[in-house]
């Protein structure tokens, strides 16, 4: 069964640093790019970072230069590393697998990990 | 911030057709990137429902369909059931934000 996995959500005060996980099963993990988007609860969808399988990494300005995108293919895992966190950052955060036969559209989503920024 | 603008909420009676309308602009839709949807039902992560415009996935029902002119595109669901209950998102690449995401409808079935 294709599946994604997060990992590592919590609560972290302002400033702080967190480091999502998300584990991949199922699927040749090397061959797909793949995704972060957050969802403030009960707001909209937000796109936040991909990694392409050449390790070419890309960004949501408001989070370039504090998250930082990685992937372990020998794992089939992928991370974000979130430094100088905001209240703002607060969200479910999503790992999630670009289409093969459209890599614009995300196929295969994980079920989520909450991040709470506040003191 | 969402720059592709869906209304709000939708609704039907069962067996209706419904159609949520996404409008972006000549920096994504327009600039001739494709238009991908997404169900969200509650409490749950988003599902692929329609990419590259047109194209359903496998398993996803024919009730829904998508179609893309000019700066915008459309979800349209017809024969509404109970379980389409949900919200939906459309998706595009921008020229200048990347990856963007539209403001969210929810379907309610009346």
């Amino acid at each position: 069964e294709v599946q994604l996995v997060e990992s590592g959500g919590g609560l972290v005060q302002p400033g702080g640093s967190l480091k999502l996980s998300c584990a991949a099963s199922g699927f040749i993990f090397s061959s797909y790019d793949m995704h972060w988007v957050r969802q403030p609860t009960g707001k909209g969808l937000e796109w936040v970072s991909a990694i392409g399988t050449a390790g070419d990494t890309y960004y949501l300005g408001s989070v370039k230069g504090r998250f930082t995108i990685s992937r372990e293919n020998a794992k089939k895992s992928w991370y974000l590393q979130m430094n100088s966190l905001r209240a703002g950052d607060t969200a479910v955060y999503y790992c999630a697998r670009a289409s093969l036969v459209n890599p614009f559209a995300l196929d295969i989503w994980g079920q989520g990990t909450m991040v709470i920024v506040s003191s | 911030q969402s720059v592709l603008t869906q209304p709000p909420s939708v609704s039907g009676a069962p067996g209706q057709r419904v159609a949520i309308s996404c409008t972006g602009s000549s920096s994504n839709i327009g600039a001739g990137y494709d238009v991908h949807w997404y169900q969200q039902l509650p409490g749950t992560a988003p599902k692929l429902l329609i990419y590259g415009n047109i194209n359903r996935p496998s398993g996803v029902p024919a009730r829904f369909s998508g179609s893309k002119s000019g700066t915008s595109a459309s979800l349209a669901i017809t024969g509404l059931q109970a379980e389409d209950e949900a919200d939906y998102y459309c998706q595009s690449y921008d020229s200048s934000l990347s990856y963007v995401f539209g403001t969210g409808t929810k379907v309610t079935v009346l």
